[in-house]
């Protein structure tokens, strides 16, 4: 098994350009997640999603979109860059949407918006 | 909502002494609670995980930590630490209805020293 797999692992954006970070498992994980990183705030929960359909906004959803049409794939949508979303940005997995279920954290893509 | 406090940013061991690193977190009930460590440009990997039982819990990598509820805290400790346990370290509590939305701490960096 691969694990989680997010490309690109590096992206220089301009302000306003749009584009999507991919994340994929292949380890038939139900539940899947988004999160940033920043210096000194730790990681936090951007997105989620239990199932194949269904997404929900975590604490920091805005200027994100995300979907979810396959259970192996759940892509992160930046509509229009901002410099305050350069980050570093993680996608989980879990097999259940509990919360005994470890959650598998991709390497993370680094992203600059300049 | 809740929160996860790492008191330390920075902590220096030297290489073969103990180790011992804080969290506290806020929540009313039991907490789903983790820790992970990240090596530098690297995802996150789960230590080990707390949900119920007995409160010293036993992880990877010869680490452990013990959950007291009067205190609030579920500290990390090792008894000997290698250069390799060089990392950043971050507590976690599950929140949400199932406990898979993680709220993280700062995180705590672990420098050795030969």
């Amino acid at each position: 098994n691969a694990g989680v797999t997010q490309t690109p692992k590096f992206q220089v954006l301009k302000t306003g350009q749009s584009m999507t970070l991919q994340c994929a498992q292949d380890m038939n994980h139900e539940y899947m997640s988004w999160y940033r990183q920043d210096p000194g705030m730790g990681l936090r929960l951007i997105h989620y999603s239990v199932g194949a359909g269904i997404t929900d906004q975590g604490e920091v959803p805005n200027g994100y979109n995300v979907s979810r049409s396959t259970t192996e794939d759940f892509p992160l949508r930046l509509l229009s860059a901002a410099p305050s979303q350069t980050s570093v940005y993680f996608c989980a997995s879990s097999y259940g949407i509990s919360g005994v279920n470890e959650q598998y954290f991709g390497p993370g893509t680094r992203l600059t918006v300049t | 909502a809740q929160s996860v406090t790492q008191p330390d940013i920075h902590i220096t061991v030297s290489e073969g002494a103990s180790l011992e690193l804080r969290c506290n977190y806020s929540y009313g009930a039991t907490p789903y609670l983790f820790w992970y460590v990240q090596s530098p440009g690297q995802g996150l990997q789960l230590l080990l995980k707390y949900f119920s039982g007995d409160t010293l819990v036993q992880g990877i990598k010869g680490f452990e930590a013990e959950f007291k509820r009067s205190q609030s805290s579920f500290n990390l400790r090792k008894p000997s630490v290698h250069w390799s346990d060089a990392a950043e370290y971050f507590c976690a509590v599950g929140e949400g209805e199932y406990g898979n939305k993680l709220v993280f701490g700062a995180g705590t960096i672990l420098r050795v020293k030969s």
